[in-house]
C-alpha cells in the first residue's frame, strides 16, 4: 500500500539556519503530496502541497518540489525562525482506490534563538 | 481556524468505559476522516465517510465504530476502553474524497486511567 517515510527527528537548529526535512513516498499512480505542520497543542495545518510531478509548493518561506524520479518531497526553508518550532508531517493522497490521506511519522523541529 | 470543530477537547475516563467523540466538518465538506495520534505510532488513519457512507477503513479496532449523520457531522465511538487507547483523535474534512487537501480539527485528547 501507499506509504510515506520522513527523516527521523528530533531536529534542532539555530535561528536563521537552513532547514531540510527529507520525505520519500511509495504509491501507485500519481499521488498528491503535502506538508502539514502541528504547533504545540494544536491540530494539523496544511503548510503546502503539490499535485503533479515537478510542481513546487511554497508557503511562509517553506518550499518542497514533487520529484517523481526520486519519489521525494523534501521540505526546505532558507532561514528558520523560533516560531517555526513544531512537528512537520509529510503526507500523500493516493490517486487510486479510496484515496485516503497517508502520513509519515512526523519530524519534531526545535529552533533555538 | 480550519472550520472543523471537534468536541470535547479533553476527555478523561476509566478503563472499560465507552465514549463518543464528535466532529462537525467545514461548511460544504461532504467527506470526513478520523485519525488517531499516539506518541509511538504517529498519525494512524481510522476511517473515512463520504455523504453518510463509509468509504474506507484503516487500522480501526473492532471496539471502535463511527458514523456520519444526514447533517454531515460525524461521531467516533470508542468502547471497552484500554489504557493504550489514550491518544489524540483528529477529525478532518474535505469537499469530496477526491479533493486534494483535508482540513483538520483541533483534536480530542483522550486519557484512559
Amino acid at each position: 500500500g501507499d506509504s510515506v517515510t520522513q527523516m527521523e527527528g528530533p531536529v534542532t537548529l539555530s535561528e536563521e539556519a537552513f532547514l531540510t526535512i527529507n520525505c520519500t513516498y511509495t504509491a501507485t499512480g500519481y499521488p498528491s503530496l503535502f506538508w502539514y505542520v502541528q504547533y504545540p497543542g494544536e491540530g494539523l495545518q496544511l503548510l503546502l502541497k503539490a499535485t503533479k510531478a515537478d510542481d513546487k509548493g511554497s508557503n511562509k518561506g517553506f518550499e518542497a518540489t514533487y520529484r517523481k524520479e526520486t519519489t521525494s518531497f523534501h521540505l526546505e526553508k532558507g532561514s528558520v525562525q523560533v516560531s517555526d518550532s513544531a512537528v512537520y508531517f509529510c503526507a500523500l493522497r493516493g490517486s487510486q482506490g479510496a484515496q485516503k490521506l497517508v502520513f509519515g511519522q512526523g519530524t519534531r523541529l526545535t529552533i533555538n534563538p | 481556524d480550519s472550520g472543523v470543530t471537534q468536541t470535547p477537547k479533553h476527555l478523561i475516563t476509566a478503563t472499560g468505559q465507552r465514549v463518543t467523540l464528535r466532529c462537525s466538518p467545514r461548511s460544504g465538506d461532504l467527506s470526513v476522516y478520523w485519525y488517531q495520534q499516539s506518541l509511538d505510532q504517529g498519525l494512524q488513519f481510522l476511517i473515512q465517510y463520504y455523504n453518510g457512507e463509509e468509504r474506507a477503513k484503516g487500522n480501526i479496532l473492532e471496539r471502535f465504530s463511527a458514523q456520519q449523520f444526514p447533517d454531515l457531522h460525524s461521531e467516533l465511538n470508542l468502547s471497552s476502553l484500554e489504557l493504550g487507547d489514550s491518544a489524540l483523535y483528529f477529525c478532518a474534512s474535505s469537499q469530496t474524497p477526491k479533493n486534494t487537501e483535508a482540513f483538520f480539527g483541533q483534536g480530542t485528547r483522550l486519557t484512559v486511567v
